[in-house]
């Protein structure tokens, strides 16, 4: 049982490239959420899933996309990378029901 | 404007002494409130949680205090031990969505 795992750990991209960002849950977890951490920021939501087939706008939405491909995947897409989102980023998921959030481990992303 | 302020961005105690981390909210709406530990380079921890119809939580040596009317809780750890350095979230949740609104974060360092 790996929890939520999240690929990759740390990417390094231009400005103007895309990519993305990968979470797997292996919890039978409903709902999955993607949050970015900047310093001195907290944590903000970016996107979230209530449950396989819906996604809803978080906080900072602007400049991503997501995709809940299955149960056990919620994957953040970064279609044209800007310096500003440089971060941290975590993935989480919760049991419907349940009440907390499961991390995963982050992807450092950095955008030059 | 934040709605959840942890007004203390670090704090430094001894080794068995008590630490004791605040929280205050601005929202009445919120109806449970968590406590998230994060160690540099992983992702966060679930620690302890309140229901806001409860004004006291335990578990260990941990405690959470909710004052409802003061809009304040609080997180008491004792005897503290230099395992539990780490950064300190509390996050917020109302509605049934399980989106968390999160403080900025206390940096506690506990000293040998």
């Amino acid at each position: 049982n790996a929890g939520v795992t999240q690929t990759p750990k740390f990417q390094v991209l231009k400005t103007g490239q895309s990519m993305t960002l990968q979470c797997a849950q292996d919890m039978n977890h409903n709902s999955m959420y993607w949050y970015r951490q900047d310093p001195g920021m907290g944590l903000r939501l970016i996107y979230y899933s209530a449950s396989e087939g819906t996604t809803d706008k978080g906080e900072v939405p602007n400049g991503y996309n997501v995709s809940r491909l299955n149960k056990r995947e919620f994957s953040l897409r970064l279609e044209s990378a800007a310096p500003s989102q440089t971060s941290v980023y975590f993935c989480a998921s919760i049991l419907r029901g349940g009440l907390t959030q499961y991390f995963g481990p982050g992807t450092r992303l950095t955008v030059l | 404007d934040q709605q959840v302020k942890q007004n203390s961005p670090s704090l430094s105690v001894q080794e068995g002494r008590i630490s004791i981390l605040n929280c205050d909210y601005t929202n009445s709406m919120f109806d449970y409130f968590l406590w998230y530990k994060k160690y540099p380079a992983e992702g966060p921890t679930f620690l302890i949680s309140i229901s806001s119809i409860k004004d006291k939580n335990e578990d260990g040596r941990f405690t959470v205090f909710l004052n409802k009317s003061a809009k304040h809780l609080s997180l008491h750890i004792v005897p503290s031990q230099p395992g539990d350095s780490a950064v300190y979230f509390c996050a917020a949740e109302a509605g049934n969505n399980r989106k968390l609104i999160w403080g900025l974060g206390t940096s506690l360092a506990v000293n040998p």
